[in-house]
């Protein structure tokens, strides 16, 4: 069983406020780590796949770095706002074709 | 192309009914996934199908479940007979080689 977990598993924050949460996963047999952000009554939609340590990669206010030999990943939120509010999954894929997620951060930002 | 299609969205059924749960992949993709997810577990891997050979189902809860994928196009999850602890989203999800999955938007299943 791959131990993938997520921290904190719930956030509220401000809007305007900048955030970050944290993925760990198993750091042998690492192919690609990836982000999903997943709203109420929505299906995930990827925000972004990660391949190699060091990796940091943006979008929008968005942006994940990754390092896969201690295993772990930030996703970091510029500027909160309220349609940020979703729960942020991250899944590790070790070279096969199945993801294991961890059990996502929830997060809430008030206007 | 519509992206992955999962019919019904919502399913309401009896304890002691079968339940069947329907999912159209995108097209050209290899993979195809289902999920559960439940508030104390998360999202579950239930079962894969490659090329729609199942690969691995050891996620099955148990042998009331079942899936199929008769064709590239269409995979089923029957729940028979179903129990109220089966209530959950069941998400299916595909995805061509390595790349990202992309998901339905899920079927919410409540047995009463």
């Amino acid at each position: 069983i791959l131990n993938v977990e997520q921290s904190p598993q719930s956030l509220h924050v401000q809007e305007g406020d900048s955030t970050n949460f944290t993925c760990s996963f198993p750091s042998s047999n690492f192919y690609a780590l990836h982000w999903y952000r997943w709203e109420t009554a929505k299906s995930p939609e990827a925000l972004f796949v990660m391949t190699l340590n060091g990796d940091e990669k943006k979008k929008g206010r968005i942006s994940a770095t990754l390092n896969t030999k201690e295993g772990y990943s930030y996703l970091y939120i510029k500027g909160s706002q309220p349609e940020d509010s979703a729960t942020y999954l991250c899944a590790f894929n070790n070279a096969g074709n199945m993801l294991t997620f961890g059990g996502g951060t929830r997060l809430m930002v008030k206007p | 192309d519509a992206g992955v299609i999962q019919s019904p969205r919502h399913e309401v059924t009896e304890m002691g009914q079968e339940v069947t749960l329907r999912c159209k992949p995108i097209s050209g993709h290899d993979y195809l996934f289902w999920y559960r997810q439940t508030m104390m577990r998360g999202l579950e891997l239930l079962i894969y199908f490659n090329n729609n050979v199942p690969i691995d189902d050891s996620g099955m809860p148990e042998d009331r479940f079942s899936a199929k994928m008769p064709n590239a196009s269409f995979s089923t999850l029957k729940i028979q007979p179903s129990e109220p602890r089966d209530s959950a989203v069941y998400f299916c999800a595909s995805k061509q080689g390595f790349g990202g999955y992309t998901f339905g938007s899920g079927t919410r299943l409540t047995v009463v």
